[in-house]
């Protein structure tokens, strides 16, 4: 599987801050990104996505800036809240539908 | 939408043995997969289970060691066959519902403790 680097491994952020996880990717092929949160002893659940063709994406407080040049994109969580204290992955689809997972980033929002 | 049932949520196995993993959708899916995260870890895909066809493992996975079925359009099983305390994992089952299976959902995963 082509690797999708994600950074920082962990990320502490005070209640109503801004959040910023990133992502680079290697292969061009990938056409689609989302981000999974995970909260502990459950499964991830999608959070937001974004195709190729979009250089941004908002749903709330939750945006996806993607740089096709660069091959990067990122997650942005404004007015972070303590809830939002989780384990987030990006991903990148290949041709057969499979993701490939970044290797996390362990948010803390202190109240 | 789709959600998805494993069973069983969590289990501790004896070393040697194998069990078997049920994922459960409540619509019919052609593409399914399944992924394992090991303590701490990310998610790595094992194999993807589509409908009508074998099953097809990634590098580092083989059938022996993970066989899977896939009976249906809403069914599927992962074995996890002669356990060892480095198959202590969460394995997660996930569809890519829909005609262009754009949006990927998991199930909340099978918690495998190898003792």
């Amino acid at each position: 599987q082509q690797q999708v680097k994600q950074s920082p491994q962990s990320l502490i952020v005070q209640k109503g801050g801004i959040s910023i996880i990133n992502c680079a990717y290697e292969n061009t092929a990938f056409d689609y990104f989302p981000w999974y949160q995970q909260f502990p002893g459950k499964g991830p659940a999608l959070l937001i996505a974004i195709r190729p063709d979009v250089s941004e994406k908002k749903e709330g407080r939750f945006t996806i800036s993607f740089n096709k040049s660069a091959k990067q994109f990122s997650l942005h969580i404004m007015d972070s809240q303590p809830g939002d204290s989780a384990t987030y992955f990006c991903a990148a689809r290949g041709s057969a539908r499979q993701l490939t997972f970044g290797s996390g980033t362990q948010l803390t929002v202190l109240p | 939408s789709a959600v998805i049932s494993q069973k069983p949520s969590r289990d501790i196995c004896q070393r040697g043995t194998s069990l078997t993993i049920q994922c459960q959708v409540d619509s019919q899916v052609t593409m399914m997969f399944w992924y394992r995260q090991q303590p701490g870890q990310s998610l790595t895909l094992i194999a993807t289970a589509n409908q009508g066809s074998e099953a097809t493992y990634e590098s580092g996975f083989v059938i022996d060691k993970f066989p899977i079925s896939r009976p249906n359009l809403t069914f599927s099983t992962l074995t996890v066959s002669n356990m060892s305390p480095e198959d202590s994992s969460i394995y997660l089952c996930s569809v890519a519902p829909g005609l262009t299976g754009n949006t990927i959902y998991f199930g909340e995963g099978s918690w495998l403790t190898v003792v």
